[in-house]
């Protein structure tokens, strides 16, 4: 069974300063993605990675996958309040199946608890 | 473009009842996916359909259930309510399985009494 893991559940950060989150995944997966959430909101996509060694930016957000050590960093740079928010890795596997003489796909996104930031001035 | 609609926005409910939920996807988008967040348990997959077909399913009582119509908009179903079915019911959408993303509505939130 996939699981996610991500860690620390908290972070309060300080306005400046840079941080690192990360997430931990149990078996291999197809694509990791990254989600913000502000209180009482939807999920708001942020990243979603494919390969190994793949980076991608928005902003003072930078995300990186090592499929290898199935693990993904969220690298913030210059904290600001804005960021303040939980963010939300989750992992996809997709699963090819064959119903009624047609193949197909399924997939479906396993998520972690998610991690609470908190930027403070 | 409208993004993913969900509704009603907040639903209350008595323990016993049943609820449908609504989700109309992105237009031409294909695949919708349905998602249970509590505090607890987090987020939690419930089941995804794709052109009229239940593709997957998560480890929910038989009470869930859900489908999928012609236009893609989806719908689920909880009946024999429980306290513990208080949660936030995300509907996601994306144009096709194969292909990365999945957009989220606004939610449903469903509390029981």
């Amino acid at each position: 069974e996939l699981k996610v893991e991500q860690n620390p559940l908290f972070l309060s950060m300080q306005e400046g300063k840079n941080y690192t989150i990360y997430c931990n995944y149990s078996t291999t997966s197809d694509r990791l993605y990254w989600y913000r959430q502000d209180p009482g909101k939807s999920l708001e996509s942020l990243f979603v990675l494919l390969s190994n060694g793949a980076v991608k930016q928005e902003g003072r957000l930078m995300a990186s996958l090592d499929t290898k050590a199935r693990l993904s960093t969220l690298h913030i740079t210059a904290a600001v309040h804005d960021l303040s928010a939980t963010y939300f890795c989750a992992v996809d596997k997709i699963t090819i199946i064959v119903w009624s003489g047609t193949t197909g796909a399924n997939s479906k996104l396993t998520f972690g608890k998610g991690i609470t930031l908190s930027v403070r001035p | 473009k409208a993004g993913v609609t969900q509704t009603p926005r907040y639903l209350i409910k008595t323990r016993g009842q049943q609820v449908t939920l609504s989700c109309s996807p992105i237009s031409g988008h294909r695949s919708v996916s349905w998602y249970q967040q509590t505090p607890g348990q987090g987020l939690q997959f419930l089941f995804e359909y794709f052109s009229e077909t239940q593709r997957n399913k998560g480890n929910f009582p038989g009470r869930f259930s859900g489908r999928q119509f012609s236009n893609s908009r989806s719908e689920m179903n909880v009946s024999t309510l429980e306290l513990g079915d208080s949660a936030l019911y995300l509907c996601a959408s994306s144009p096709d399985i194969l292909i990365a993303e999945a957009f989220f509505g606004q939610g449903t939130r469903l509390t029981v009494v």
